[in-house]
């Protein structure tokens, strides 16, 4: 059984560059969940798919958006990069999304925007 | 004021201490989940659960569904359980609201 995993690990930007975070979910999940967790903060919720539908989203603005793959595996892009989005994003994966699944989670990947 | 309140926000033990974690929710829940997060960023989930108490080798989590309160504890620490550890609520669905988290250092 393959675990979540994340593309790039390190990811320097500059300010209004574009950027594609990439998350391959766990076998046989169908549900992945991208979290933005700033530095001494908690993760934010950004948005989750769910067999390629887009279900839920947190409070982001349009140039955060996401794509869900036949496979299940998730791209989170984000474009017009300020500082602000220098952060740690997460992907998480979990079958279905009724609030009693476990989620497992990528090792994250950590953008720097300069 | 937050949805997801942790305390403390740091904690110092000795190596064999008793550590106590709280965490307190203003959402109904489906389910709250304890989280381990080591330096570098990977999480880990530890537990998750809907009511009473679950134990996995020296951690214990349990919760009060109606006092809307979690606590973790971690029996005999080790340098080892040294992390920042999360608690998170999913409302009624998988998305979590997280707490700020609880940096644990555990000395030998």
């Amino acid at each position: 059984e393959t675990g979540v995993t994340q593309s790039p690990t390190h990811l320097i930007k500059t300010r209004g560059q574009q950027v594609t975070l990439r998350c391959s979910s766990q076998s046989g999940h169908n549900t992945v969940s991208w979290y933005q967790q700033a530095l001494g903060q908690g993760p934010q919720f950004i948005f989750q798919y769910y067999r390629e539908e887009e279900n839920g989203r947190g409070n982001f603005p349009p140039r955060f958006s996401g794509l869900q793959f036949p496979n299940y595996s998730s791209e989170l892009n984000v474009n017009a990069l300020e500082l602000d989005d220098s952060a740690l994003y997460l992907c998480a994966s979990s079958l279905g999304f009724s609030g009693y699944n476990e989620q497992f989670f990528g090792p994250g990947t950590r953008l720097t925007v300069l | 004021k937050n949805e997801v309140e942790q305390s403390p926000q740091n904690l110092t033990a000795q190596e064999g201490e008793f550590i106590t974690i709280n965490c307190s929710y203003s959402v109904g829940i489906s389910a709250l989940h304890w989280l381990q997060q080591h330096p570098g960023g990977g999480i880990v989930s530890l537990f998750m659960l809907s009511s009473g108490k679950k134990k996995h080798g020296r951690l214990i989590a349990t919760i009060n569904i109606q006092e809307k309160h979690s606590s973790l504890h971690i029996t005999a620490s080790h340098p080892r359980d040294s992390a920042v550890y999360i608690c998170a609520v999913s409302p009624n669905t998988d998305k979590l609201i997280f707490g700020t988290g609880t940096r644990l250092q555990v000395f030998p």
